[in-house]
């Protein structure tokens, strides 16, 4: 298996700008975890999945942030408008069980 | 407030030595604990599950120990290696679906 994977891997755009991450877990997962990380805040849980059913969104900073999950192979987040600061790394992470296994992250800036 | 706390400092320790990394936490009752590690650049890598129902568990060289009266547990790589330097991350399952709360992590430098 070739783990999880996340697109793009850097992403640089303007304030305003829409960006959209995208993810796919690890065939058999049925959890799906979006996770944002800075050197001030650590990592942080925006939103997690279950069975493609979003199941705590409550670590979504505001109504910028949406998250979707379409089908068991893919979820997106998408940033409208991004703003300087939500520049960060954006994790995708899947589980079947209480292991999760990351992706390599997306490197976000916004100018 | 419910908070995990891992010291923010980097520990610096010799090849060879034994370190231990520390996981205190506050109004949590995890069901589990786990360890990850992190290395520049890349997304966290699991290494151990412990549960609230256990005291030990071993891994090669790698020993976690969870106190629940304490809220801690306690993370040991013996006789480290330099290859060992990277962050490592505490993470407290409360077993609902699988969501975890992540401690900010602790860098590890093993000089040779």
């Amino acid at each position: 298996d070739a783990g999880v994977i996340q697109s793009p891997r850097h992403e640089v755009t303007e304030m305003g700008q829409e960006v959209t991450l995208r993810c796919k877990p690890i065939s058999g997962h049925n959890s799906l975890f979006w996770y944002r990380q800075t050197m001030m805040r650590g990592l942080e849980l925006l939103i997690y999945f279950n069975n493609n059913v979003p199941i705590d969104d409550s670590g979504m900073p505001e109504d910028r942030f949406s998250a979707k999950m379409p089908n068991a192979s893919f979820s997106t987040l998408k940033i409208q408008p991004s703003e300087p600061r939500d520049s960060a790394v954006y994790f995708c992470a899947s589980s079947f069980q209480e292991t999760q296994y990351f992706g390599p992250g997306t490197r976000l800036l916004v100018l | 407030s419910q908070k995990i706390e891992q010291n923010s400092e980097a520990l610096n320790i010799q090849e060879g030595k034994t370190a231990t990394l520390t996981c205190n936490y506050t109004n949590y009752s995890p069901a589990y604990l786990q360890w990850y590690r992190q290395d520049p650049g890349r997304g966290p890598v699991f290494l151990l599950l412990i549960r609230e129902n256990e005291k030990e568990k071993r891994k090669e060289r790698l020993k976690v120990t969870f106190d629940t009266t304490l809220k801690q547990s306690l993370f040991h790589i013996t006789a480290s290696q330099p290859a060992d330097s990277a962050t490592y991350l505490c993470a407290l399952g409360l077993g609902n679906f699988n969501k975890f709360y992540f401690g900010s992590g602790t860098k590890l430098n093993v000089k040779p």
